[in-house]
């Protein structure tokens, strides 16, 4: 069974840092890994997709990495602003989308 | 832009009632799929439909939860009955074809379920 950690939990940083979050999961094999967002009380926004056989994806100021061998994706958010407050979260795809539990940030101003 | 489609947004039920929970995904789209979240806690999934068939059901709490996806588009969720500690967000998701290095999975809004 497909096991997803999300590392760390939760996080706080001052406005304009960089944020890393990182997401390991047990099974590398994978068709794709989906990083989301979920801002309290809605529903999951896709964020990027990463392909099996991609190393990473972009989009803005996110940047995803995927290194499928050793079973782990990092979250790159640039500049981070008070707007990026939500949790995100991470999906594996291996015919069945199988989430971690998130991590919640919280961008201060 | 095209979206998945959850009602209601909001259902506060009785214990041991039953109610219904509908989804209409993203036109053409093939996989549609029920998660349950948990407050702080990820996702889980509960069914996975391709097209009007259940590729997995192995987390779907069966003596009272039941799902269907007659025409292959629209689905519905029922539970019955509910019991307190089903209070939770009910998510739908759908995505073109499942097994492809490039779907991806959309999601709706949800809906957020109080059992009282």
């Amino acid at each position: 069974k497909q096991e997803v950690t999300q590392i760390p939990a939760a996080l706080s940083v001052p406005e304009g840092e960089n944020l890393v979050l990182n997401c390991s999961f047990t099974d590398s094999a994978i068709y794709n890994l989906q990083w989301f967002r979920q801002d309290p009380g809605k529903g999951l926004t896709s964020l990027l997709l990463i392909q099996s056989s991609q190393r990473e994806q972009t989009s803005g100021r996110l940047n995803a990495s995927l290194d499928k061998s050793s079973g782990r994706s990092t979250l790159y958010i640039a500049a981070s602003q008070p707007g990026d407050s939500a949790t995100y979260l991470c999906a594996v795809d291996d015919y069945k989308l199988s989430f971690g539990a998130g991590t919640t940030v919280t961008v201060r101003a | 832009e095209a979206e998945v489609a959850q009602s209601p947004r909001y259902k506060i039920t009785e214990k041991s009632q039953a109610v219904a929970f509908w989804c209409d995904p993203i036109s053409g789209h093939a996989t549609l799929y029920w998660y349950r979240q948990i407050l702080g806690q990820g996702p889980e999934l509960l069914v996975q439909f391709q097209d009007e068939s259940v590729v997995d059901d192995s987390q779907l709490p069966k003596d009272r939860f039941s799902a269907e996806r007659l025409k292959g588009v629209d689905s519905t969720l029922k539970i019955q009955p509910a019991e307190l500690g089903d209070s939770a967000m009910y998510l739908c998701a759908s995505s073109l074809i499942q097994g492809n290095s490039w779907t991806e999975a959309f999601f709706g809004q949800g809906t957020r379920l109080t059992v009282v």
